[in-house]
């Protein structure tokens, strides 16, 4: 079946750096997505991985694994308003729609 | 800018009273999605529309309806709203379907039913 896994709550201090993990089970592999959401507003596009390796894009970088089924999104140099739930989905091969994880939300303290 | 619009933000609706929440696009993308999403969880796929093609989730209930009259706009109809459909409606937008391609948001409409 379909899976995907994701913490459901991190802490992380501001000016530090965090690993949101996200674990997938899916029937084939096509893409793997993350999204920003903040409280109440709509989730933005982050970042996109089809490959295994690390993107970088500024202070954010997504890693995958496919051999592993997994990713993380790497936060640097946190800002509180990096605060938000981050949410993971998978594409699958020959399937249009996104699976999604539950998303991760993370709580930034000064 | 191009974007995704949806209103309202925040719709009140009483049970069982019909309601409509609407989206428009200004990005001219061929594939326009309603998810609706629920405090702490994923958002759920409820349709598409691949241009003027309409796909339904088959574990969408007949309660939700949609209509595409042109490119730019796509309407969620909810015939008869229940308590349990309370939660945000999220219209998204994509060039295509599959691959890298990515969605687009709406900022949402909040559903309330009394």
């Amino acid at each position: 079946g379909q899976n995907i896994d994701q913490p459901t709550e991190m802490t992380a201090t501001e000016g530090a750096i965090v690993q949101i993990n996200c674990t997938y089970q899916t029937s084939g592999f096509n893409g793997l997505f993350w999204y920003q959401q903040h409280a109440g507003e709509a989730p933005t596009f982050l970042s996109y991985n089809v490959l295994d390796g690390l993107e970088e894009k500024g202070r954010f970088s997504s890693f995958l694994s496919r051999s592993k089924g997994y990713s993380y999104l790497l936060l640097k140099e946190l800002q509180m308003k990096d605060s938000a739930s981050y949410l993971c989905a998978v594409r699958e091969f020959n399937n249009y729609q996104l699976i999604w994880g539950a998303g991760t939300k993370l709580i930034i303290k000064p | 800018d191009a974007m995704v619009i949806q209103n309202p933000r925040y719709q009140v609706t009483q049970f069982g009273k019909p309601v409509t929440l609407s989206c428009s696009q200004t990005l001219n993308h061929n594939v326009m999605y309603w998810y609706q999403q629920k405090s702490s969880q994923a958002p759920k796929l409820l349709f598409h529309y691949y241009d003027k093609d309409f796909n339904n989730e088959a574990d969408t209930p007949d309660n939700f309806q949609s209509r595409r009259p042109n490119t730019s706009f796509c309407f969620l109809d909810i015939r008869s709203p229940g308590l349990g459909d309370a939660a945000m409606y999220l219209c998204a937008t994509s060039r295509d379907r599959g691959g890298k391609e990515t969605q687009y948001f709406g900022p949402g409409t909040r559903l309330l039913v009394l």
